[in-house]
């Protein structure tokens, strides 16, 4: 099974809502990463998460709050978004960090509207 | 800083003939370089990888990629396209185990 899930596949919440997006994956991967990816642009690293443990913030705003519960499960706690913040929000996890250098597998994505 | 590069926004191919999407890297550290797809509204699938070893990489769906090192270039080709290969392309580098993709190619298969 090489599928990771994402809820809800849709969200629309405004400025002053909390909202969470869920990932879950069964691969037994030790890694698991959030991206922001715009309309017709790649993919932007946000966390990255190794052994349940948070290994890399790229600078994102505190708005933004990763949680990996487990090492099934990861999370990204949404709070006093702006509208600019309205993105397909990718999961992704992999086998673990470091080397060999493995593939990242990458679910269906969370499409966020912030109104 | 070491990043990829896509220099095409789209490539378009009739059905059945060769497709290469193009892809280079800066010289700098170590070229860990993968190619995925996107299709709409979807995420993204892994296609193949180049680590070290062959300079020609296989991987799903048909598609291959040649690392060559001279050229600083990783580029993803097909021998015979498929209408349903129609979608969004990214070569992506490893570094430090961050992700950094190129800007994407869309890929238009004509029938």
């Amino acid at each position: 099974d090489t599928e990771v899930t994402q809820t809800p596949k849709h969200l629309v919440m405004g400025m002053t809502n909390k909202k969470s997006l869920k990932c879950e994956q069964h691969m037994g991967h030790r890694a698991m990463y959030w991206y922001k990816q715009k309309a017709k642009k790649p993919p932007e690293l946000m966390f990255v998460y190794s052994y349940e443990k948070l290994s890399i913030n790229e600078s994102v705003p505190s708005r933004f709050s990763p949680e990996c519960p487990n090492s099934s499960l990861l999370n990204l706690h949404l709070h006093a978004l702006q509208p600019e913040d309205s993105a397909l929000y990718l999961c992704a996890s992999s086998q673990e960090l470091g080397r060999p250098i493995y593939e990242q597998y990458f679910g269906p994505g969370t499409r966020l509207t912030v109104t | 800083a070491q990043s990829v590069a896509q220099p095409e926004d789209q490539v378009n191919v009739a059905e059945g003939n060769p497709l290469t999407v193009k892809c280079t890297y800066s010289v700098s550290g170590n070229p860990y370089l993968f190619w995925y797809v996107q299709y709409p509204n979807r995420g993204l699938q892994f296609l193949l990888k180049y680590i070290t070893g062959d300079n020609l990489v296989k991987g799903s769906y048909g598609f291959e990629a040649e690392f060559n090192k001279s050229q600083t270039s990783f580029h993803l080709k097909k021998p015979s396209a498929l209408v349903s290969d129609s979608a969004l392309y990214f070569c992506a580098r490893d570094n430090f185990n961050k992700f950094y993709f190129g800007s994407g190619t869309k890929l238009n298969v004509k029938p």
